[in-house]
């Protein structure tokens, strides 16, 4: 199956610091879906950005797909923001059968007051 | 905004029983899947299902699993005699589209532990 490694797997702030999450994949991809997981465990879609650029608000994500990337951005972060943020792939045509996601270890965010 | 929804939220159950956890995909929706998550590490890949058959299992999906729609809207994982090894979050998601460009939505997930 597709590699999915996550980098840095631990990241500390100070509230109102600005942060870039990597996503790195060993192939090509046709769907790539960001994740916050809160504290009570629960899977939040932050975005589906197989390729190109998005933004909601204070967080935004680029994927360069054609270099196996993708990054996420999280500008003035709050202690809202706290969690772990996985990022998740579908594989490409050829590759895995339609719809599993293979998801990366997480980046666990901590964010400070 | 529709969601997918999950129960129990938790569950605790003895060793070699048996457990039907439930969850209601959003209604329009064409594809469900089960994920499980062992406390700390990543999110894993057990099962997708579409047009009332199993489309993909992994390794995870032994025997001892099976799914079901029992009717229009529930989608159901029922692990038939319980490890302790089972013992994860599992979470139900759901996309609407035939191709596989196509966002997952999460379920806020059952918290299983097995005694």
């Amino acid at each position: 199956g597709i590699q999915v490694e996550q980098s840095p797997p631990d990241l500390i702030l100070q509230e109102g610091a600005n942060s870039t999450l990597r996503c790195n994949f060993s192939d090509s991809v046709n769907n790539l879906q960001w994740f916050h997981q809160n504290p009570w465990g629960q899977l939040i879609n932050l975005f589906y950005i197989p390729s190109g650029t998005k933004q909601n608000g204070r967080l935004s994500a680029t994927t360069v797909a054609t270099e196996r990337y993708s990054l996420l951005y999280i500008s003035s972060s709050q202690t809202t923001d706290s969690g772990v943020y996985f990022c998740a792939v579908v594989g490409g045509i050829g590759g895995s059968t339609l719809g599993r996601l293979y998801f990366g270890r997480g980046t666990q965010l901590t964010v400070w007051p | 905004e529709p969601e997918v929804t999950q129960t129990p939220s938790h569950q605790v159950t003895q060793m070699g029983q048996e457990v039907i956890l439930r969850c209601v995909p959003i209604s329009n929706h064409l594809y469900f899947y089960w994920y499980r998550q062992i406390l700390g590490q990543k999110v894993e890949f057990l099962v997708s299902f579409y047009n009332n058959e199993i489309s993909e299992k992994s390794e995870i999906f032994d025997d001892q699993f099976s799914v079901e729609r029992p009717d229009g809207s529930n989608f159901t994982l029922k692990i038939r005699s319980t490890k302790l090894e089972d013992s994860a979050m599992y979470f139900c998601a759901s996309s609407g589209s035939v191709t596989i460009q196509e966002t997952q939505y999460f379920g806020p997930g059952t918290r299983l532990l097995v005694l």
